[in-house]
């Protein structure tokens, strides 16, 4: 099973601000990285798919980057409606897994 | 757009059973990999199971619902299923149905709001 260990675990930003999240493989992932999005008390969101590519509807604050076993969202400038929890998901191998999650936070 | 409604949840006693729908409205579903993924109370996302479309059945379970779980799909309903058997503790969470973007096989680019699941004596 491919591990995915992201961080910072929390990231307490203002508005704003840039924030920087990071995810490792536990071995080659390839391009085959997601990033989702999740707010309290709603379902995950579809951010990017294959490390660097926008979903639909994404706005181009967000970017991916990266290939084999590290990853990068960034978030050129936080909005209010931003903060929430980020999870990377892995396609490479079955299973299927996820990163434990990075929160961003209101600083 | 896209709906996916769960169905089903609720609170069942450790070994018991329950079965999970999940109704699709608004696109195609037979031309849609589906999957089921977890969410345990104040945890972080599990992936469940997977089922591909058409009619070659082509399934995956994670190991921690192997041989407990099944998934399947009625294309002519619109409907995905979970049948959970032999419920454990650490089975309690929210359950979202999951719709495989076509872009990007097995990512997933619509979901559902999630049923909850507690298995509790």
């Amino acid at each position: 099973e491919i591990v995915l260990t992201q961080s910072p675990a929390t990231l307490s930003l203002s508005p704003g601000e840039g924030a920087t999240l990071s995810c490792r493989a536990s071995q080659s992932v390839s391009s085959y990285l997601a990033w989702y999005q999740q707010k309290p008390g709603q379902a995950p969101r579809l951010l990017i798919y294959d490390a660097s590519n926008r979903a639909t509807d994404i706005p181009a604050r967000f970017s991916g980057s990266g290939s084999g076993t590290d990853f990068t969202l960034t978030i050129s400038s936080l909005e209010p409606e931003d903060f929430a929890v980020y999870y990377c998901q892995q396609r490479a191998n079955w299973p299927l897994t996820f990163g434990g999650g990075t929160k961003v936070e209101i600083k | 757009e896209v709906q996916l409604v769960e169905s089903g949840g609720g609170l069942v006693q450790p070994g018991g059973s329950l079965r999970l729908s999940c109704a699709a409205s608004e696109f195609t579903f037979r031309n849609y990999r589906m999957d089921w993924v977890r969410q345990a109370p104040g945890k972080g996302l599990e992936w469940v199971s997977y089922i591909t479309s058409g009619d070659d059945n082509i399934i995956h379970y994670a190991d921690s619902v192997e041989g407990r779980f099944t998934i399947s799909r009625d294309n002519a309903k619109n409907l995905l299923y979970l049948q959970m058997n032999s419920l454990r503790d650490e089975d309690t969470a929210v359950y979202y149905c999951a719709r495989e973007a076509t872009r990007g096989y097995h990512y997933f680019d619509s979901w559902g709001q999630g049923a909850l699941v507690t298995v509790s004596s």
